[in-house]
């Protein structure tokens, strides 16, 4: 399977602040998507990065919030913008090699908010 | 819309006791059902698949079979062993070209020596 690294795996944030996580993997993807899992919660899906265009948010995300690039088939970033204690959390990057292939995790962002 | 329900945790075993942790599912069409293991400090990796009704997938001594008349997926371990002590977490992916997993709340298990 796709190896896939996270950068930075863990960080502490001022209030206000935004932070750019990086996803990047071995070779072509089809699909890249980004989670969020609070403390102690499962996974919630945030949005499919799509290659050349506007990720697509689930319901409770918006772009203003959570701003994703994926400008190619091996690299996605997400940001946090303008964060609060609220969006302390493990953000986590998986990717999906061929359409229909099981899903592959990256190791995770853990980011606290003071 | 989609769900996934787990057992709740925390779950306690001695060394080599067997393993149950229930998972069931509502979902339309049919699925694709997945367990996936968290260990401690650690992204989530895919512990064992299986895509059709009576399929049993298989990892590490895990097994776990996919019954759509109970609409369930239950993971199952002989003998668990202290390096299993994880967080588990059940998940479906719709079919017809959706590929968004769905995840249940995660079942965390210790393992005591």
């Amino acid at each position: 399977s796709a190896v896939i690294s996270q950068k930075p795996s863990r960080d502490i944030c001022q209030r206000g602040t935004s932070l750019t996580i990086q996803c990047q993997v071995d070779s072509q993807v089809t699909m890249m998507f980004w989670y969020r899992q609070q403390p102690g919660q499962s996974l919630t899906l945030i949005a499919t990065a799509n290659q050349g265009s506007e990720a697509t948010y689930e319901s409770g995300f918006v772009i203003d919030k959570f701003p994703i690039s994926r400008p190619n088939l091996t690299f996605s970033t997400l940001t946090v913008s303008n964060m609060s204690p609220e969006d302390s959390s493990i953000y986590l990057c998986s990717v999906m090699g061929i359409e229909g292939q099981p899903q592959h995790f990256g190791d995770g962002t853990r980011l606290s908010i003071l | 819309g989609d769900s996934v329900t787990q057992m709740e945790g925390p779950v306690t075993l001695s060394e080599e006791a067997f393993l149950t942790i229930n998972c069931t599912y509502t979902a339309t069409g049919y699925p694709s059902l997945f367990w996936y293991v968290q260990y401690p400090g650690e992204g989530l990796q895919l512990l064992l698949k299986a895509t059709k009704a009576d399929d049993k997938g298989s990892n590490k001594g895990f097994e776990a079979t996919y019954r759509k008349e109970t609409t369930s997926f239950h993971l199952e371990k002989g003998s668990v062993q202290v390096s299993d002590s994880a967080v588990y977490f059940c998940a479906l992916r719709p079919g017809a070209g959706s590929y968004q997993l769905t995840f249940g709340k995660g079942t965390k298990l210790s393992v005591i020596p």
